[in-house]
């Protein structure tokens, strides 16, 4: 099938904690995997993406880990602000590659 | 200067209806798309246009009618709404059509059917 499933749906955590969120494709051949970050009433943006010959990618507070073996990957926010308080989507190409599916969301509700 | 513009931002307007949300992009891509968000987040694509030629298109009621005059620009024009129609509405580009790219989207369409 053509399915990017992505867990938890809702995450709550305390300021200055990490949050992780998991997600996990279908499609063996797919090898991109970005992350979008939509604010409340605002526009999906790209917030950080890898590529499949690559492991883990950082950039200041957020990463993201891929298992391709596991076909699964993560995005880890460290030291999260309230600011980090948003809807994240994950995304991977499915259907010989053409095709972005997305993720359910994950509402992330940092408390300060 | 913003990327990928839409117009309206805002569309209120009753049952039966019919309406058109415009898209233009000055990033040069040569990929335009059209998804749907409805209240629950998901993201869900409807049409995909590379270069003027419609590549995608979903299981969307034939009432969405996706028209590409150039690559810069892609419009969706809805006959006959209903209820359901109630979403946001995003456009996106990429450089070339592959699932590879990064998408812009535009700051989304809000339609509500009265």
């Amino acid at each position: 099938g053509e399915n990017v499933e992505q867990h938890p749906s809702t995450l709550s955590v305390q300021e200055g904690d990490s949050a992780v969120i998991k997600c996990t494709y279908s499609d063996s051949a797919s090898n991109y995997f970005p992350w979008y970050k939509q604010e409340l009433g605002k526009r999906p943006q790209l917030i950080i993406d890898i590529r499949s010959n690559v492991g883990e990618k950082k950039d200041q507070r957020i990463a993201v880990t891929l298992n391709k073996t596991a076909k699964h990957f993560s995005l880890h926010i460290t030291e999260t602000q309230p600011e980090d308080s948003a809807v994240y989507f994950c995304a991977a190409p499915v259907a010989a590659g053409n095709k972005l599916t997305f993720g359910g969301g994950t509402r992330v509700l940092v408390k300060p | 200067d913003t990327a990928v513009s839409q117009t309206p931002k805002y569309l209120v307007t009753q049952m039966g209806n019919d309406k058109s949300i415009k898209c233009e992009q000055n990033l040069g891509h040569d990929t335009m798309y059209w998804y749907k968000q409805d209240s629950k987040k998901f993201l869900k694509i409807m049409f995909s246009y590379n270069n003027k030629e419609l590549i995608i298109n979903e299981t969307v009621p034939n009432r969405f009618s996706p028209k590409s005059p150039d690559k810069a620009h892609l419009n969706l024009h809805i006959n006959s709404l209903e209820l359901g129609d109630s979403a946001v509405y995003f456009c996106a580009s990429s450089q070339q059509f592959t699932g590879s790219q990064p998408q812009h989207f535009g700051d989304g369409t809000r339609l509500s059917i009265l």
